[in-house]
């Protein structure tokens, strides 16, 4: 079945770093844009990042601009987020997301469980 | 950058009953709207996808209209499953795609 499984989320202090991953399986994952969106404890939904289906291309949302990197891995179906700079602000339950069809670019069919990135001293 | 206003934050209404969810957006975003229901410590789930269109597996008593800057999401009689977060999202105009902050459906 079509499946995301995000890792690579833990603690880290304040101007640090982290690699998330999303492990895609049972679509076409090269032809599929792909995002990432943030949830902050018990707060609502924070689109972050999106990237083209072939890597081409990538947006961002303007807090995290400069600081984190959207990649894809199209013959590992993985995609990526590099995040430097980290602030506490960031701390947040980091999902991807697939969009509904391959011409569409933000509709979110599928997510992952989330990994938890914590930013603190 | 489109500002998604949701009412109410809080909707309390029991099993059987019509729940009627509304999302205003701060200027045009066509049909391109989508609603999520959201379950504690769950994923969001897709519901519908520009304004009207059930996503797969979603049942018929969910549905969505509107266009322009008003739209709704009705549950046309609730089942105890349904209360739960319920966001709306835009990607007319984006970056950024938006969210808005959300309604809490609760057991009267």
């Amino acid at each position: 079945q079509v499946q995301l499984v995000e890792s690579g989320g833990g603690v880290v202090q304040p101007g640090g770093s982290l690699r998330l991953s999303c492990a895609a399986s049972g679509f076409t994952f090269n032809t599929f844009v792909l995002h990432w969106v943030r949830q902050a404890p018990g707060k609502g939904l924070e689109w972050v990042a999106y990237i083209k289906s072939d890597g081409s291309g990538a947006f961002y949302t303007d807090s995290v601009k400069g600081r984190f990197t959207i990649s894809r891995d199209n013959s590992r179906n993985t995609l990526y987020l590099q995040m430097n700079s980290l602030r506490a602000e960031d701390t947040a339950l980091y999902y991807c997301a697939k969009v509904v069809f391959q011409w569409q670019d933000g509709a979110f069919d599928i997510w992952g469980q989330g990994t938890m990135v914590t930013v603190s001293s | 950058e489109v500002i998604l206003t949701q009412s109410p934050a809080t909707l309390s209404l029991s099993p059987g009953e019509r729940a009627t969810l509304s999302c205003r957006a701060s200027q045009t975003v066509v049909s391109y709207l989508a609603w999520y229901q959201q379950k504690p410590g769950q994923a969001p789930r897709l519901l519908i996808y520009d304004a009207s269109n059930r996503a797969t597996g979603i049942p018929a008593r969910f549905s969505g209209s509107g266009s322009g800057t008003d739209f709704t999401l009705t549950i046309s009689s609730l089942e105890p499953e349904d209360f739960a977060v319920y966001y709306c999202q835009q990607r007319y105009n984006w970056p950024p795609i938006t969210f808005g902050q959300g309604t809490r459906l609760e057991i009267k």
